[in-house]
């Protein structure tokens, strides 16, 4: 069974343009989670879909958003990117939002904005 | 306001010792917590978990355990393998406000087994 993809693995970017980030889910999972990871920040919680509906938001500006699409794939999408922006995007799939459930990560998105 | 705390960014062990990972909490109303390990360059990789209805959780090697009037869990690697040096993060979740799989992560101990 295929682990969670996620395109491209690496980006540089330069402020204030914009970047779309791709994750596709376990098959069968149609959970996608988002989280941002910083040095020293650990990771953190951006968005969480299920069935093509946003369930939960972080603490992030308007600038990011996110979607899931019928078939479970999600694009997360940044806007007017600034440099505190470079950071490991990480998805995480989950068969459904339910109790004592494990997510499954990819490797990740490097975003590098210059 | 961080929300799930690990105090020590950094675990040196001898391999075949036993290592102990800490983490605190401040939210009580999380209920099930989870231990994740990271390679460089790779996704976290899911460890063990525990729900807050037990104190107590073994898979092989590791064991989690959860005091819930302190607020603190600690995961226990017996023994430690030079395999097991990667960052190891804690995780919380809160199924309160409706069934979720949103995370709250520590910030991550880096663990070294010494050959």
């Amino acid at each position: 069974k295929a682990g969670v993809t996620q395109t491209p693995r690496y980006l540089i970017k330069t402020r204030g343009q914009q970047v779309t980030l791709s994750c596709s889910p376990i098959s069968g999972h149609r959970s996608v989670s988002w989280y941002q990871q910083t040095p020293g920040q650990g990771l953190q919680f951006l968005f969480e879909y299920f069935s093509e509906t946003q369930r939960n938001k972080g603490n992030f500006p308007g600038r990011f958003s996110g979607r899931q699409f019928s078939n479970s794939r999600s694009e997360m999408n940044v806007s007017t990117l600034e440099l505190g922006d470079s950071a490991l995007y990480l998805c995480a799939s989950s068969l459904a939002p339910n109790l004592n459930t494990e997510a499954f990560f990819g490797q990740g998105t490097r975003l590098t904005v210059v | 306001d961080q929300q799930v705390k690990q105090n020590s960014p950094s675990l040196s062990v001898q391999e075949g010792r036993i290592s102990i990972l800490n983490c605190d909490y401040t939210n009580s109303m999380f209920d099930y917590f989870l231990w994740y390990k990271k390679y460089p360059a790779e996704g976290p990789t899911f460890l063990i978990s525990i729900s807050s209805i037990k104190d107590k959780n073994e898979d092989g090697r590791f064991t989690v355990f959860l005091n819930k009037s302190a607020k603190h869990l600690s995961l226990h690697i017996v023994p430690s393998q030079p395999g097991d040096s990667a960052v190891y993060f804690c995780a919380a979740s809160s199924n309160y406000g409706g069934a979720t799989n949103k995370l709250i992560f520590g910030t991550g101990t880096l663990l070294a087994v010494q050959p």
